[in-house]
């Protein structure tokens, strides 16, 4: 069955200080896609990666990282040098070939980063 | 308007009410999704369309009625709901890709909706 799994619900950091948020799934599928959003207070989830299983290459965009690592099923999320303006809901989730346009999404972790 | 665009932004009604959830998107793409988002609990899947057909319905009560008359419109019509609809509900599209590949959903900003 798929399932994602976001273990830390709500973590609070210091400005600056780097995080890392974690994300582990579960499909029986050899193929399949994973994704992060963020959820800012206004509500709208904002698509933030999506990366196909056959990809383990690991991925950076600005302060933002992605760990995906298949031997652990993981698929973590790393923010360097925190901001106050990260602060929001992230949201992993996993979309495999059994379930054709159906995504499984994780409760989702809250980042407080404070000033 | 660009990307996905949802009205109203806050709805309240009582039980009896009939009301209904509109979304648009400004991507082109050709599939669309109704998710609802309840506290504490992760995102509900209620409905898919893609190419304005419902490929996906998961048990989702009778009162929530889903319309998808174009690829750039969904609406989710309302009767007779209970207090524990209340939640923010969530609208989506992505466009659909090659069989097998999974492309990534935008989302609108929700309705939160208040069953009293």
């Amino acid at each position: 069955a798929q399932k994602v799994t976001q273990a830390q619900t709500e973590i609070s950091v210091v400005e600056k200080e780097d995080v890392t948020l974690d994300c582990v799934y579960e499909t029986r599928d050899t193929t399949y896609y994973l994704f992060w959003y963020k959820q800012p207070p206004s509500g709208e989830l904002v698509f933030l990666i999506r990366r196909n299983s056959f990809d383990e290459q690991n991925e950076i965009s600005g302060r933002y990282s992605w760990n995906f690592q298949k031997s652990t099923s993981s698929f973590n999320f790393t923010i360097t040098a925190s901001q106050v303006v990260d602060s929001a809901v992230y949201f992993c989730a996993l979309s495999d070939l059994s379930g054709t346009y159906k995504y499984i999404f994780g409760t989702g972790t809250r980042l407080k980063v404070l000033a | 308007e660009t990307g996905v665009t949802q009205t109203p932004r806050h709805l309240v009604m009582g039980m009896t009410n009939k009301k209904s959830l509109k979304c648009e998107q400004h991507l082109g793409h050709n599939a669309m999704y109704w998710y609802k988002q309840s506290a504490k609990k992760p995102l509900e899947l209620m409905f898919v369309y893609s190419l304005e057909e419902r490929v996906e319905n998961n048990s989702v009560p009778s009162r929530f009625s889903p319309e998808c008359p174009n690829s750039s419109h969904l609406f989710l019509h309302l009767h007779t709901l209970q207090p524990e609809d209340s939640a923010l509900y969530l609208c989506a599209s992505s466009q659909d890709l090659a069989s097998g590949e999974a492309g990534e959903q935008f989302f609108g900003p929700g309705t939160r909706l208040t069953v009293l």
